[in-house]
């Protein structure tokens, strides 16, 4: 089946520093590939989204930036936060009616001061 | 503004026995429910999708018979965990999804966290 991929199990960066966490998909058909963050304890906190119209979207401090050729995409932080450390889960869906999201594995990002 | 509540937030069930969780969205009307949940130290899994007008989808290691799920109208969706065993435990999400013209929108409850004594 369609797999999302996070290779990065936990990603550490200075505060102020810039992080970058990356995801891969398998299904060609997605085309709704959004980021969600989970704290400590709590539930997913939706961050941002992209669609396969575009290749790159902002939003303040972040940034996505999606490949469609290596059906890869990026979530780029920058000056972070220590209210940055989280989980961050990136998810794929196709855009069609009753397709689920699929997740990746998730990646601890830990801003240290 | 949309959201997606979830009752309870937390609950504690013996071993064996069942516990019902409910879904609700609020300011729009959900054209799809997808129920996941998050074993420890684990990723999202789907359970069951239920989209208007179509059957009930489990995905595979999920049953009708272990998590049967009711969802009566677009706003509302409950799923029960059946015979609960430790390996059940976690935290349940509902996700709605707001589709149709312009909109294509998942919004996620805050969750059912399911502990198993």
């Amino acid at each position: 089946g369609e797999k999302v991929e996070q290779h990065q199990s936990t990603l550490s960066v200075r505060e102020g520093d810039s992080a970058v966490i990356n995801c891969t998909y398998t299904d060609t058909a997605s085309s709704y590939f959004p980021w969600y963050k989970q704290e400590a304890g709590k539930s997913l906190h939706f961050v941002i989204d992209i669609r396969s119209n575009v290749d790159r979207k902002q939003s303040q401090r972040l940034t996505v930036l999606l490949d469609k050729k290596a059906k890869r995409f990026s979530l780029h932080i920058t000056a972070t936060q220590p209210e940055d450390s989280a989980i961050y889960f990136c998810a794929a869906r196709r855009t069609s009616s009753g397709q689920k999201l699929v997740f990746g594995q998730g990646t601890i990002l830990k801003v240290y001061l | 503004g949309a959201l997606v509540y979830q009752y309870p937030r937390r609950t504690i069930c013996k071993s064996g026995t069942s516990m019902r969780m409910e879904c609700q969205a609020v300011g729009f009307q959900a054209t799809s429910v997808a129920w996941y949940r998050q074993s420890p130290q684990k990723t999202f899994e789907l359970i069951a999708l239920s989209t208007v007008n179509s059957a009930i989808k489990y995905e595979q290691n999920f049953t009708q018979e272990k998590f049967p799920i009711s969802h009566p109208n677009l706003s509302f969706s409950s799923m029960t965990v059946l015979n609960a065993y430790l390996e059940d435990r976690g935290l349940y999400l509902c996700g709605a999804r707001d589709w149709g013209g312009d909109q294509d929108t998942q919004y996620f409850g805050p969750g059912t966290r399911l502990l198993v004594l």
